[in-house]
């Protein structure tokens, strides 16, 4: 089946500081990534759609300028979380989708802002 | 505003026995969904996807689609402790571009 990794799994950093997830196929080639945020006792909620090459689409009330969505290539997206807020703390996760509406997820990153 | 409501549970079942698990949308174009299993501090796995009317056996699992009720269920038989997760109810628009829009999940206990 279809992999998606995440790296990192975890990370932990200072307000203020700026993080980097990065989103990988690895054995497909993902048309689309999407990012997905999910707080405690949450439904995961779509941040962004990003297209390879292409500025990322992002849902109402996600600040683009904040959360930076890369998809450099068909395998690879990054979200870098700029400038982080403990309320910024959450668990990321991305999917990748081809043609069609099945999305495979990653194993998720769980971001805490100190 | 596209809405996808699912009862939070906790729903306690027997082990061996059946549990029923119920979704609702609101977006009428929705054209496929689809049943995660989350266990705690992971990622969504897909269970089951489905995409017309009537019912779709995988399996212990049954998923159930009614569009004009706007309701799609999952029926897990034989249930055994490891099914206690919470169960995501996902709908998609149409559109390979769209994510999908999430319930808040069932979470589901099977007791020994």
């Amino acid at each position: 089946g279809a992999v998606v990794s995440q790296h990192p799994s975890w990370v932990i950093c200072k307000s203020g500081t700026s993080v980097k997830i990065e989103c990988r196929s690895l054995d497909f080639q993902a048309t689309t990534m999407f990012w997905y945020r999910q707080f405690p006792k949450q439904s995961l909620m779509l941040m962004a759609t990003s297209n390879e090459g292409s500025k990322a689409t992002y849902e109402q009330g996600v600040e683009k300028d904040k959360f930076l969505i890369n998809h450099a290539s068909l395998t690879l997206s990054t979200l870098t979380v700029t400038s982080a807020h403990p309320e910024d703390s959450s668990f990321y996760i991305c999917s990748g989708g081809l043609n069609t509406d099945t999305q495979y997820f990653g194993p998720g990153t769980r971001l805490t802002v100190l | 505003q596209k809405e996808v409501e699912q009862n939070s549970g906790p729903l306690s079942v027997p082990e061996g026995a059946i549990a029923s698990l119920n979704c609702t949308y609101s977006d009428r174009g929705s054209q496929s969904f689809f049943w995660y299993r989350q266990y705690s501090g992971k990622s969504p796995e897909l269970i089951m996807s489905i995409y017309s009317n009537g019912d779709k056996e995988d399996g212990r699992f049954t998923a159930q689609l009614n569009k004009a009720s706007q309701y799609v269920s999952l029926l897990i038989r034989d249930s055994q402790p490891s099914d206690s997760a919470t169960y995501l109810c996902a709908v998609h628009s149409g559109g390979g571009a769209d994510g999908l829009t999430f319930g808040k999940g069932t979470h589901l206990i099977i007791q020994p």
